[in-house]
């Protein structure tokens, strides 16, 4: 059972326009969400995360909307650069517990 | 200078081999994990180790056994490979149990031919 779903498997966007990446999650129980980026052959690396008390959460160019009634969770880039161009996983976990579900990814292309 | 480290980064066998993949962290973390990422991409957590003592043992075979040695280590042997084992292993670390980042290794590459 994917618990965990992000259901474009990849995105291309144009350098400076906005990424918009979506997660979906079935467990009502998940309260602490996180993105995380990947190049090819190398481990994953945290990006941003969210807790369900909040409904956003900004860094940088990257922010996180967090909608509990509709178990969505979205990573926004603006603007998008050339070195965004990754893997991006979102993850979620429940009771303060460090066992991440992950999704199965979404694969972003910022075109120059 | 490198966090969360595995050996080796690429690994071919025949099945029925037993083989061992390596990890290693320079954090000071005290937790640890293994994570495997299938042919669909799906990453899961295999295991957990905090302190040296396994924490959380997902619904792996038997074949897979992690090993820690020390707080900067957590080794992983699988028995009698299997063609479906082939995936990319993860290794992680992190400071805490909570929601501590996980810092993640650059992976190993496992091909059971």
């Amino acid at each position: 059972d994917q618990q965990v779903k992000q259901n474009s498997p990849s995105l291309s966007v144009q350098e400076g326009r906005i990424s918009i990446l979506n997660c979906d999650y079935t467990n009502s129980m998940f309260d602490y969400f996180l993105w995380y980026k990947k190049y090819p052959a190398e481990g994953p690396t945290f990006l941003i995360s969210i807790s369900s008390i909040k409904d956003k959460n900004e860094d940088g160019r990257f922010t996180v909307f967090l909608n509990k009634s509709a178990k969505h969770l979205s990573l926004h880039i603006v603007p998008s650069q050339p070195g965004d161009s990754a893997v991006y996983f979102c993850a979620a976990s429940s009771d303060g517990t460090y066992k991440y579900i992950f999704g199965t990814g979404t694969r972003l292309k910022v075109l120059a | 200078d490198t966090a969360v480290s595995q050996t080796p980064k690429y690994l071919v066998t025949q099945m029925g081999n037993d083989k061992s993949i390596k990890c290693e962290q320079n954090l000071g973390h005290d937790t640890m994990y293994w994570y495997k990422q299938d042919s669909k991409k799906f990453l899961k957590i295999m295991f957990s180790y905090n302190n040296k003592e396994l924490i959380i043992n997902e619904t792996v075979p038997n074949r897979f056994s992690p090993k820690s040695p020390d707080k900067a280590h957590l080794n992983l042997h699988i028995n009698s490979l299997e063609l479906g084992d082939s995936a990319v292993y993860f290794c992680a670390s992190s400071s805490g149990t909570g929601w501590e980042t996980q810092y993640f290794g650059p992976g190993t590459r496992l091909l059971v031919l």
